[in-house]
């Protein structure tokens, strides 16, 4: 079935460094793949998406890219900052239309290090 | 705009019991979503509406879970009777027919004991 496949589980990175965080899709027909940040007790908040037509997208220090070809897509969060430590899940799907899903990887728990 | 509201925030009971869980999306959302997160997991999708219509129930354990949007609007979540592995955090979504971003409500942490 489909399936999204996160890596890795765990990251720890000192503050001012970059993480990488980096998922896999089964479904060659997704075409929406957000990303979404969860702090602890709070509900999950889009923080980046990319669509399929759309090889990289950068806002601020968060950037995404995505390789169709290879079916994976990557979050790349430069000059970390402790309060970027959170749970961080990658999905994909067809995002929208009357039966637009999403399938959510497992997630990233991130902590940076002041 | 108001976000999506979900009601209990917590819930505590034994296993066997019965749970309902309500949610209220964004105003003008025709598409819902109730997802079951486990401690340590990615949400994983229950049931999906468009508007009162069922569109996906596949992982929906079927025997146990059930849920309604009657008018297309709010929805409610049951489980009967609940097991100890129904333990998790129940996330509700919406999302405009043709958006693509799902907004999520803060979510209902249910214990089994």
């Amino acid at each position: 079935g489909e399936n999204v496949e996160q890596h890795p589980s765990t990251l720890s990175v000192q503050e001012g460094d970059s993480a990488v965080i980096k998922c896999t899709y089964s479904d060659s027909a997704s075409n929406y793949f957000p990303w979404y940040k969860q702090e602890l007790g709070k509900r999950p908040q889009l923080i980046i998406d990319i669509r399929s037509n759309v090889g990289e997208k950068k806002d601020q220090r968060i950037a995404v890219t995505l390789n169709k070809t290879a079916k994976h897509f990557s979050l790349h969060i430069t000059e970390t900052q402790p309060e970027d430590s959170a749970v961080y899940f990658c999905a994909g799907g067809c995002g929208s239309g009357n039966t637009g899903k999403l399938i959510f990887g497992q997630g990233t728990t991130l902590q940076v290090k002041p | 705009e108001a976000g999506v509201a979900q009601s209990p925030r917590y819930k505590i009971i034994e296993k066997r019991q019965s749970v309902a869980f309500w949610c209220n999306p964004i105003s003008g959302h025709a598409t819902l979503y109730w997802y079951q997160q486990i401690l340590g997991q990615g949400p994983k999708l229950l049931i999906q509406f468009q508007n009162n219509g069922v569109v996906d129930d596949s992982q929906l354990p079927k025997d146990r879970f059930s849920a309604e949007r009657l008018k297309g609007v709010d929805s409610t979540l049951k489980i009967q009777p609940a097991k100890l592995e129904d333990s998790a955090v129940y996330l509700c979504a919406s999302r405009d027919s043709w958006g693509y971003e799902q907004y999520f409500g803060p979510g209902t942490r249910l214990t089994v004991t």
